[in-house]
């Protein structure tokens, strides 16, 4: 079936940890997105891609880094958790050409204490 | 370069009542517009969306939304609110055919559904 699948859901975690935030979608698209949102507040885009080896930063400036190596995978890394860091992750993935319609992955809550 | 703005943050509707939420847009090219639904600790999910054609579009879950262009607006509508319905709700636009192509969100409106 296609979709799009985030791990982990929820991660709790102490400052200065490295974290790797997975997404992976099966949709076939070229196309992916990272974004951040606070509770209750909008989305911000941090990273998105256009297909393998392309990376580019959002609008939202960012700390975490991502990396497309395949085409179906696109993970966030933040080599050093802070406080600030605590938010909602958002994985989105879209086909190349057509609406730009985004599909969203479940998203990961991370809390850094 | 687009945007996007929902006007009220928090809607209060009671159940039965209509539910009406609105999003004015801008944007330099003929935009494309979607509304998304976000349930508390998931993703979005597409609502429905207007690329081309008949600008009165019909969504999943008994929503509807009118492209005007004369007033820059895609309004998010449904006759009868259902408890189910409490969530929040994303307005976005895209930019067909500029360099990027990137979705911009509103900044989202929480519907509360009072029994």
């Amino acid at each position: 079936e296609a979709d799009i699948y985030q791990t982990p859901r929820y991660l709790v975690i102490g400052t200065g940890k490295k974290i790797t935030l997975e997404c992976s979608q099966t949709m076939g698209h070229d196309k992916m997105y990272w974004y951040q949102q606070d509770p209750g507040m909008e989305l911000h885009l941090i990273h998105y891609s256009y297909g393998v080896n392309s990376t580019e930063k959002g609008d939202l400036s960012s700390e975490s880094t991502v990396s497309r190596i395949r085409t179906e995978h696109f993970p966030l890394t933040l080599e050093s958790a802070r406080p600030s860091h605590t938010s909602q992750y958002l994985c989105a993935s879209s086909k190349s050409s057509g609406s730009n319609e985004q599909f969203f992955g479940p998203g990961t809550r991370l809390t850094v204490l | 370069a687009q945007s996007v703005t929902q006007l009220g943050s928090h809607v209060s509707v009671s159940e039965g009542a209509l539910v009406l939420l609105r999003c004015n847009y801008s944007s330099s090219v003929p935009p494309y517009l979607f509304w998304y639904v976000q349930y508390p600790n998931q993703g979005l999910q597409l609502l429905l969306k207007y690329t081309t054609g008949a600008t009165l579009v019909k969504g999943i879950n008994g929503f509807e939304a009118e492209f005007k262009k004369s007033e820059t607006s895609f309004h998010l509508t449904k006759p009868s609110a259902h408890m189910s319905d409490a969530a929040e709700y994303f307005c976005a636009v895209s930019a067909p055919g500029t360099a990027g192509n990137k979705l911009t969100f509103g900044g989202g409106t929480r519907v509360l559904v009072k029994p």
